[in-house]
């Protein structure tokens, strides 16, 4: 069993749809949480970081974190076709391990 | 705002044959880490450095090698390629590992 698990998706969404992507994980000592946008063959572009649990929003986008759970969200409302990408979650201990553990990502597609 | 440069963005290379990807970090960064992401999976940790000395160590291959020089550039050496090792090769960096932010990749296809 992979440490962090990503629904795998596809999702396919109409525009203007709220999208909900989510990620479990297993290692309890995981304190920071990311949510990075790819689209095909380009690199990781960093879309929101926290370390705490509970919401942090920037603009379009909401992060949710439930470290009692194990269990993180991100939200886009008004989805647009420019949003259709593969999300992936990632996760570090911190302290001095900085090293990013990714879940497999979700493929996102908005149609017009 | 100045991104993680790679280069090249591209190269095919024969079996057997040596490979050297490099990478700029964002300036002022003092961290540098080296992914592979193979067709459709998530980005593998390869190694990363701090200021100029190997911090961690993940999947690499004893066949990779790499390094960070004076001026914070690092390179990511790969010798006797094999056909698994066609990848996209990200380099990401941060500020004492706050947040990671990646380069646009080096495709690499051995053929």
């Amino acid at each position: 069993q992979k440490e962090v698990e990503q629904d795998p998706g596809p999702l396919s969404v109409p525009e203007g749809a709220i999208v909900s992507l989510n990620c479990t994980y297993s290692n309890s000592a995981f304190q920071y949480f990311m949510w990075y946008r790819q689209y095909s063959r380009k690199g990781p572009e960093l879309l929101m970081y926290t370390y705490s649990s509970g919401n942090k929003e920037d603009g379009r986008f909401t992060a949710q974190v439930d470290k009692s759970s194990k269990y993180i969200s991100l939200f886009i409302r008004d989805s647009q076709p420019s949003d259709s990408a593969t999300y992936l979650c990632a996760m570090t201990l911190g302290g001095s391990n900085y090293k990013l553990t990714f879940g497999k990502g979700t493929l996102l597609t908005v149609n017009p | 705002a100045a991104g993680v440069i790679q280069s090249p963005r591209h190269l095919i290379k024969e079996k057997r044959e040596t490979a050297t990807l490099k990478c700029y970090p964002i300036p002022r960064h003092d961290t540098v880490y080296w992914y592979q992401q193979g067709p459709g999976q998530d980005p593998q940790f390869l190694i990363s450095f701090y200021e100029k000395m190997q911090s961690d160590k993940g999947s690499i291959p004893d066949r990779f090698s790499a390094q960070q020089f004076s001026d914070y550039h690092s390179e990511l050496n790969m010798s006797s390629l094999e056909l698994g090792d066609s990848a996209l090769y990200f380099c990401a960096s941060s500020l004492t590992g706050n947040t990671i932010y990646f380069g646009e990749g080096s495709w690499l296809t051995v053929v």
